[in-house]
């Protein structure tokens, strides 16, 4: 199984544009759409980024999603404080039949 | 509003077993698949399983490292999922969440959570 991969950390200072990658496989990120998680400190994730690009309703547009290939990225633009969380990258595994998170990437503004 | 609650978390010996309870509301509930996604303390977001809606005939999926030992089922007329853990283990010490997905929902799993419930397994 080819759990999609993400940086264990990202940071950044306030104002800055940030990017999370998310590397997966054929399988999942390949051959399905791509979601994004945000999960704050002690609360339930929420859901940030479907379909690869789309933000539900309420998600800032300094929230950004791509995908090429078997890779997907998170971007964060005007990163503010606020924006400290662990996010996940994840998609359907078609081979598998389950549904693969990323490995998660923790976030810190500086 | 869509609303799940889960319950039936606690403290388990390992090996024993656990019923979680998922009550929904708010949604179509009876055309929704239920995802049942796991954290254990300080780690990732882990998939554990879902079960289809009637239109799906109920079908059921698992990760590897639950199948055989974990049953999802449902209650439609209770608007009730259920996850059926037996032969615990330590490592599935975790908070347990219920999502929901399809039918009328957005397109994704993960649009809606419940607050978690936390299984603790230990001797």
């Amino acid at each position: 199984q080819s759990v999609p991969t993400q940086p264990p950390s990202a940071s950044g200072t306030p104002g800055q544009r940030l990017t999370i990658s998310c590397s997966g496989s054929s399988a999942n990120i390949g051959s399905r759409v791509v979601h994004w998680y945000q999960q704050l400190p002690g609360t339930a994730p929420k859901l940030l980024i479907y379909n690869n690009n789309q933000r539900p309703s309420g998600v800032p547009d300094r929230f950004s999603g791509s995908k090429s290939g078997t890779s997907a990225s998170l971007a964060i633009s005007g990163l503010q404080s606020e924006d400290e969380a662990d996010y996940y990258c994840a998609a359907w595994d078609g081979s598998l039949n389950g549904y693969d998170f990323g490995t998660g990437t923790k976030v810190t503004v500086l | 509003e869509v609303q799940l609650v889960e319950s039936g978390g606690g403290l388990v010996q390992p090996g024993g077993s656990l019923k979680l309870s998922c009550a929904a509301s708010g949604f179509t509930f009876s055309g929704s698949h239920m995802h049942w996604v796991r954290q254990a303390s300080g780690k990732g977001l882990e998939w554990v399983g879902r079960i289809g809606s009637k239109a799906d005939d109920y079908a059921l999926a698992y990760d590897a490292s639950v199948k055989g030992r974990f049953t999802i089922s449902r209650d439609d007329s209770k608007n009730t999922a259920y996850l059926q853990m037996n032969t615990l283990r330590t490592e599935d010490t975790a908070v347990y969440y219920c999502t929901p997905w399809g039918g009328t929902l957005p397109p994704a799993v993960g649009y809606y959570w419940g607050q978690g419930t936390l299984v603790t397994v230990s001797s």
